[in-house]
């Protein structure tokens, strides 16, 4: 089944612990992308990548690092999170061709 | 700049009922793709439609329908005889061929609820 995924779904954690959101496509798309969803915001995006080693900063990436290392995994790095950063945040990837982007289930970050 | 505006933050209908939800869009791009999500209170994103900029056809899908006005920057989605289970946020969202169609630009959502 064609997927995107992240781990983990929920996470309640402090301020200044660092952590990682996974996030692992099955569809061989080159294009992925984190967005943060905040009420009265709509999705914002965050960083994006076009391919292996290729990424570029989207609209809020203060606080935030991403690595591609491999086509398949996007993951995302609060180095030091901060109670701003509590969001749900969805990763997504990029059918070509249709321009359709496929989300995943999203996490729930919450920092105290 | 590209914008969505869904001037509609929330909508309370009763079932049966008939409703609209705006979207208005902004782009200097002649190319772009717009599309609707539905998001339940489980919370995942749930694809409804992409239309490009060039097929002005309206789409029914059951219950139901969009409406894409290029004159007016409008994607209208209409859900006809509504059902507690259409009870989610919608989005509207924007990508076009500036940005290389990988980064979608959100409108800030619309909250249906829908009660028996």
């Amino acid at each position: 089944e064609a997927q995107v995924t992240q781990n983990p779904r929920y996470l309640i954690t402090v301020t200044g612990k660092k952590l990682t959101v996974t996030c692992s496509q099955n569809m061989n798309h080159e294009y992925m992308s984190w967005y943060r969803q905040d009420p009265g915001l709509g999705l914002r995006q965050i960083y994006y990548s076009m391919n292996v080693e290729v990424t570029d900063k989207g609209d809020v990436p203060e606080g935030y690092k991403v690595s591609r290392k491999e086509k398949r995994n996007f993951p995302l790095i609060l180095e030091s999170p901060s109670p701003n950063q509590t969001s749900l945040y969805f990763c997504a990837s990029l059918k070509p061709g249709y321009n359709e982007q496929f989300f995943g289930p999203g996490t729930r970050l919450t920092v105290l | 700049a590209q914008k969505v505006t869904q001037a509609q933050t929330e909508i309370s209908v009763v079932e049966k009922e008939d409703v609209t939800l705006d979207c208005v869009y902004e782009t200097r791009d002649t190319t772009y793709y717009l599309f609707w999500y539905k998001q339940p209170p489980s919370g995942e994103l749930v694809f409804l439609i992409r239309r490009n900029s060039f097929d002005e056809q309206n789409e029914i899908s059951g219950r139901y329908s969009w409406n894409f006005q290029k004159s007016t920057s409008s994607f209208n989605f209409t859900i006809t005889a509504s059902q507690v289970v259409d009870s989610a946020v919608y989005f509207c969202a924007l990508s076009s061929r500036g940005t290389g169609f990988q980064k979608l630009v959100f409108g800030t959502g619309t909250r249906l609820l829908v009660s028996p």
